[in-house]
């Protein structure tokens, strides 16, 4: 069964150093998320990208993030300048369209930041 | 803004029981339903999509159910087994495409 793949599986990076997490979403997918989980919170959801612009994002995303597809397989996270509280599991998820179809979620990524 | 609460927040059961896990949310205005269930260092695993029309979604021994007026949705496990054992987590979708996911039930089931 085809899967969400993401990269690496941990990161540990200075604080205020720039990280990109990669995620390579289901083939025929259309739709891609990028969502965090603060140890111990709730899930949550940082932004939606379709037709290579931004569909949504919450508050949490903010100008220090930014996302990008650079080919037609790779979807990224870029944080500039990481902070102590951007340490968290990283996943990313995409469906095959936006309405009526699961999204699929990677295993994640544990950013650290130290 | 959209909350979601899910309760109990652990359950603790003997292989065999059936058991319900309900999920909650404050605002009405949704587009669907998601439970997943999330194994420990593991993504989120997609159960069942429930769309907002809809009133419940099956697959094997699983039963969502989705009351949009109250707000409410139950996951429903018929015979549960040892490898039910997970956190399970509800999401809906609300306007604007995003997304709110509850604080999960962590399920333990005894053999």
């Amino acid at each position: 069964e085809p899967e969400v793949t993401q990269t690496p599986s941990h990161q540990v990076t200075q604080m205020g150093q720039e990280v990109i997490l990669r995620c390579v979403p289901i083939s025929n997918h259309l739709y891609f998320y990028w969502y965090r989980q603060i140890l111990g919170q709730k899930v949550e959801f940082l932004v939606s990208f379709y037709n290579n612009e931004i569909s949504e994002k919450s508050e949490i995303f903010d100008d220090q993030f930014s996302v990008e597809r650079p080919d037609g397989s790779n979807f990224t996270l870029k944080i500039r300048s990481t902070k102590l509280e951007d340490s968290a599991m990283y996943f990313c998820a995409s469906s095959e369209n936006r309405v009526n179809q699961p999204q699929h979620f990677g295993d994640g990524t544990r950013l650290s930041i130290l | 803004k959209q909350e979601v609460t899910q309760i109990p927040a652990a359950l603790s059961v003997p292989e065999g029981e059936n058991l319900v896990l309900n999920c909650s949310f404050t605002d009405s205005a949704i587009y669907n339903l998601q439970w997943f269930r999330q194994d420990p260092g593991k993504g989120l695993t997609s159960l069942l999509l429930i769309q907002s029309s809809q009133r419940e979604q099956t697959s094997g021994r699983l039963n969502a159910s989705l009351d949009k007026s109250s707000g409410r949705s139950t996951l429903y496990i018929a015979a549960s087994q040892p490898g039910d054992s997970a956190t399970y987590l509800c999401a809906v979708r609300g306007n604007f495409n995003k997304f709110y996911f509850g604080s999960g039930t962590k399920l333990n089931v005894k053999p």
